[in-house]
C-alpha cells in the first residue's frame, strides 16, 4: 500500500479556507485517495475520496493532479467544530477488501 | 454509508480477565476489520474478518489474544483476553461499503 506524508499540525481561524496535502509518490494505479476526519473519542468520519481531478461534496473538496502523487484535501470557511484529525489515505478500490492502512494523520486546530 | 455499533462503548477491567466487544451493522457486508488506536496514536488494524472465513491478522496480533467471530454479515465480536494494562485503547470495528470504510464509535477499554 502506498505510504502517505502529510503535515502533523495546521493551525487556522473560523471562517478562513484550509488545505491539507498528502503525498503519496508511490500511489498505485488502482489506488483511491480517501479522506477521513476524527474528533477525539469517536471512529473516523469519512469525508470524501477520490480518483483523479477534482471531486467536491457538501463538506469538502478534494484536488487530485494528473500524476496523482499528492492530493489536497480543501474545508471551506471552517469552523470551531472543525477541530479534529484529518487522516489522508491510498488503497485500492472496494474490489480487493484491503484495509485501509492509517498514517499519523494532520492536527487542525480552528480558533476565533 | 452504514449505521455501525459497538457495545459496551466503554469497560474498565482488570488484568487477567478478557472483554468482548460487539459490533453490529445495519446493512450486510462481507468485509469488516477490527482497528485499535491506542491513546493520542493513530488506529492499527488488528484483523480482517470476513463472514464464512477465519480472520487474517496483522503482523503482532495473534488469535489467541485477539479471537473473533464473524457469524452472519451484520455482526461481529473482538475478545481482547487476557487483559494487560497495555491493552488499554479504543477498538473500532470498520466495514466495507462501495469502496468506502465506515467506523463504529469505538469502545474505550481501561486495563487496571
Amino acid at each position: 500500500l502506498a505510504k502517505t506524508t502529510q503535515p502533523i499540525s495546521m493551525d487556522s481561524y473560523e471562517g478562513q479556507e484550509v488545505n491539507i496535502t498528502c503525498s503519496h509518490n508511490n500511489i498505485a494505479t488502482n489506488d483511491y485517495i480517501t479522506w477521513y476526519q476524527q474528533f477525539p473519542s469517536q471512529g473516523p468520519r469519512f469525508i470524501i475520496q477520490g480518483y483523479k481531478t477534482k471531486v467536491t461534496n457538501e463538506v469538502a473538496s478534494l484536488f487530485i493532479p494528473a500524476d496523482r502523487k499528492s492530493s489536497t484535501l480543501s474545508l471551506p470557511r471552517v469552523s470551531l467544530s472543525d477541530t479534529a484529525v484529518y487522516y489522508c489515505l491510498v488503497g485500492p478500490a472496494n474490489q480487493a477488501g484491503t484495509a485501509l492502512i492509517f498514517g499519523k494523520g494532520t492536527t487542525l486546530s480552528v480558533s476565533s | 454509508s452504514a449505521v455501525i455499533s459497538q457495545k459496551p462503548s466503554r469497560d474498565i477491567c482488570q488484568r487477567g480477565t478478557s472483554l468482548t466487544i460487539q459490533c453490529q451493522v445495519d446493512s450486510q457486508v462481507t468485509m469488516m476489520f477490527w482497528y485499535r488506536q491506542q491513546p493520542g496514536q493513530s488506529l492499527t488494524l488488528i484483523a480482517t474478518a470476513n463472514q464464512g472465513s477465519e480472520a487474517t491478522y496483522e503482523s503482532g496480533f495473534v488469535i489467541d489474544k485477539f479471537p473473533i467471530s464473524r457469524p452472519n454479515l451484520t455482526f461481529s465480536t473482538l475478545t481482547v483476553s487476557n487483559m494487560s494494562p497495555e491493552d488499554s485503547s479504543i477498538y473500532l470495528c470498520s466495514v466495507l461499503i462501495g469502496g468506502v470504510q465506515y467506523f463504529g464509535p469505538g469502545t474505550r477499554l481501561t486495563v487496571t
